[in-house]
Parts: C-alpha cells; structure tokens; sequence
C-alpha cells in the first residue's frame, strides 16, 4: 500500500462532460504529480503541486485543470471531455518538489469516455 | 514527450532466469528512477540510481547507469512468477523548479512458472 488514494477507481461518462478526480497523498508528503497513461501515449506528466502551489506544468490541455487545497489533498479536473480522454489517470506524492525522491503512486482513476 | 526508451519492448523468460532490461535517455540528468506497475496497478518505486553512481543493489535487483552513454540497466535474478510485470525508468533532470519525472513506454515482463 503506497499510502496514496484516488477516488473514483473507475469513471465512465460522455463526451462533453466534466469530471473531477481526487487524490489524497501519503502522509507527511507535500508535491503532488497528475499523470496519465494511455496505451499510444505511454504515461505522461501533466503537472505538479508542492504545498498548495503550481510548480510544474507538463502536457495538460486547457480542458485540464487541477488544484492542491490547504489539507494537501489535491484534484484534477477534465472537461468537454472527448473520446481521446480515455485513460488512467495517476497520482502520485513525495516529500520534496525536487525529484530527487521516489515518488508514491496511488492505484489510478479508470476514466472511460463514451 | 518521452525521455526513456526501454529495450525491449517485452520479454518472457522462465521462472529462475534472469531478466534484463535497458534504458536509454537523450538529456543529462540528476538521477534515474526505476518503477514496476503490476497489471491495473500503480507504479511502485524499485530503486533511484543518482548521475555520479555506476551501480545499485536492492535485494535481487542490480541497476547499472552509465552516464557516458546515457543508458540505464536493470537486471532482476533469479526471477519469479511474481515479478511478471510492465517495467519503466524514468528520469528527473533536475534544475528549475519543478520535480516531475519523465518515463518512458516501459517493458513487459512475463515470467513463466
């Protein structure tokens, strides 16, 4: 048990819709990284909280968007979704914003897009 | 964009052989991160490999990193069913201020019983 948890385990919805996926890190963690795995893409990085702020951006759409809140829990938000959204969605937390560190990755949100 | 290449792209082996697995990187780096993701499962850290180390072991895994060549190892003995498994590496460049990681497409290991 890596300690991260991500809620929902699976979402399925419809294209344009908006979701939100949730991620609490491990204890005593501050950065949390968003990734998404697809089969094409591989996993990618698409951006990183340290203790309530934004201190990295990788390949997020404008669709995306995420925040870290006060508690250290963090979310990710995916609207207008489209076919091509379909993946999973990984979080994952470490203790510094370096990367100098493992990271601990939660189980992932299974998002299927209709 | 993906920084790791791993090589290759999937191997079966048979219970008690050894694996390996090679990656490859285009940029210089601060450290080199290895992580194994069971089927539906999150990635589950292995061993961290910094640029100035040649070589690391945990248990029955040995991670070589030659910098000169900017390519990585892992080499698991002795396998077992149980480490059947996706492989990836993946690399922190360090610098700036951000942490996250770059992997690569990873390698799927199948180890049969």
């Amino acid at each position: 048990d890596s300690g991260v948890t991500q809620t929902p385990k699976h979402l399925i919805t419809a294209t344009g819709q908006r979701v939100t996926l949730r991620c609490s890190p491990r204890s005593g963690d501050l950065s949390v990284y968003w990734y998404q795995q697809s089969l094409d893409q591989g996993l990618q990085f698409l951006i990183q909280y340290y203790n309530g702020e934004e201190r990295a951006k990788g390949n997020i759409l404008e669709r995306f968007s995420a925040q870290q809140f006060p508690d250290l829990h963090s979310e990710l938000n995916l609207s207008s979704l489209e076919l091509g959204d379909s993946a999973l969605y990984f979080c994952a937390s470490s203790v510094s914003w370096r990367g100098n560190q493992p990271q601990h990755f939660g189980d992932g949100t299974r998002l299927s897009i209709l | 964009s993906q920084q790791g290449e791993e090589d290759p792209q999937a191997l079966s082996i048979q219970e008690g052989e050894n694996a390996t697995m090679n990656c490859s990187y285009k940029t210089s780096i601060n450290n080199l991160q290895w992580y194994r993701q069971n089927s539906g499962r999150g990635l589950v850290h292995l061993i961290l490999i910094r640029s100035n180390e040649r070589e690391k072991h945990s248990g029955r895994l040995r991670v070589t990193l030659d910098t000169s060549k900017k390519s990585s190892s892992l080499l698991i003995t002795a396998s077992r069913a149980a480490d059947t498994a996706s492989y990836f590496c993946a690399t922190y460049r360090g610098g700036g201020s951000q942490g996250n990681l770059i992997f690569g497409k990873g390698t799927k290991l199948s180890v049969k019983p």
